[in-house]
């Protein structure tokens, strides 16, 4: 069965610092990898997926993680953060092999923003 | 508007009696799931749907029933809730669970 990681439980970083999020997950072959992000209040919104082909992969909000098969990490980054980047954020992985019919997902990481 | 809907958003309910959270969504995904998000746990699946008719355990189904008897539609349902089901509870649906869209969420209470 598959498994992820955040090692991270809250991280705090300035306004216009960059951001990185670690995200290690456990599986036999090469996963399906997601990011997920949950606003105060509000349900989870895809950041940005990885299935195939290239490492790095761009999402929305001008956010992007790399595929590390060396290290089995799907670490999420973001040059410059914004105070509404501020929310709780969940590394997914999904079961290819298994007809990926469910996503585990990781303990999350909160984010604070100070100015 | 392309949505999953959640009812009721709040509810807060006494160990035993029976309840419904019901889900909705108007963007004829065949795959839908509810998960349940606790403290330091994150999201656990409880039960999910490929398509009517057909609904498979998640990671924590006990305690829980669903049902799919439409397209649309993937109610929670909890027989005889006790205070460990306390928790916030969200839907999604997906064409697949490859990218999958989640409702607001319904934070349930259990005394």
């Amino acid at each position: 069965a598959q498994s992820v990681t955040q090692p991270d439980i809250h991280i705090t970083v300035s306004e216009g610092a960059s951001l990185e999020l670690r995200c290690n997950y456990s599986y036999g072959a090469t996963p399906y990898l997601f990011w997920y992000v949950q606003s105060p209040g509000q349900g989870l919104q895809l950041l940005l997926k990885y299935f195939s082909g290239d490492t790095l992969v761009q999402g929305i909000k001008g956010f992007e993680a790399e595929f590390k098969r060396s290290q089995s990490s799907f670490n999420l980054r973001k040059p410059s953060v914004h105070w509404s980047d501020a929310a709780e954020y969940f590394c997914a992985v999904g079961a290819p092999n298994f007809g990926n019919e469910k996503l585990t997902f990781g303990t999350g990481t909160r984010l604070t923003i100070i100015p | 508007e392309a949505q999953v809907t959640q009812n009721p958003r709040y509810l807060i309910t006494v160990t035993g009696k029976k309840l419904t959270v019901t889900c909705s969504q108007n963007m004829n995904h065949e795959y839908m799931s509810w998960y349940r998000q606790d403290p330091g746990l994150g999201l656990r699946q409880i039960y999910y749907s490929m398509n009517v008719e057909v609904t498979d355990k998640g990671d924590v189904p006990e305690g829980y029933k669903v049902s799919r008897k439409e397209k649309r539609n993937f109610p929670l349902i909890l027989e005889s809730p006790s205070p460990n089901q306390t928790s916030l509870y969200f839907c999604a649906s997906g064409t697949s669970p490859d990218e999958q869209f989640f409702g607001p969420g319904t934070r349930l209470t259990v005394l």
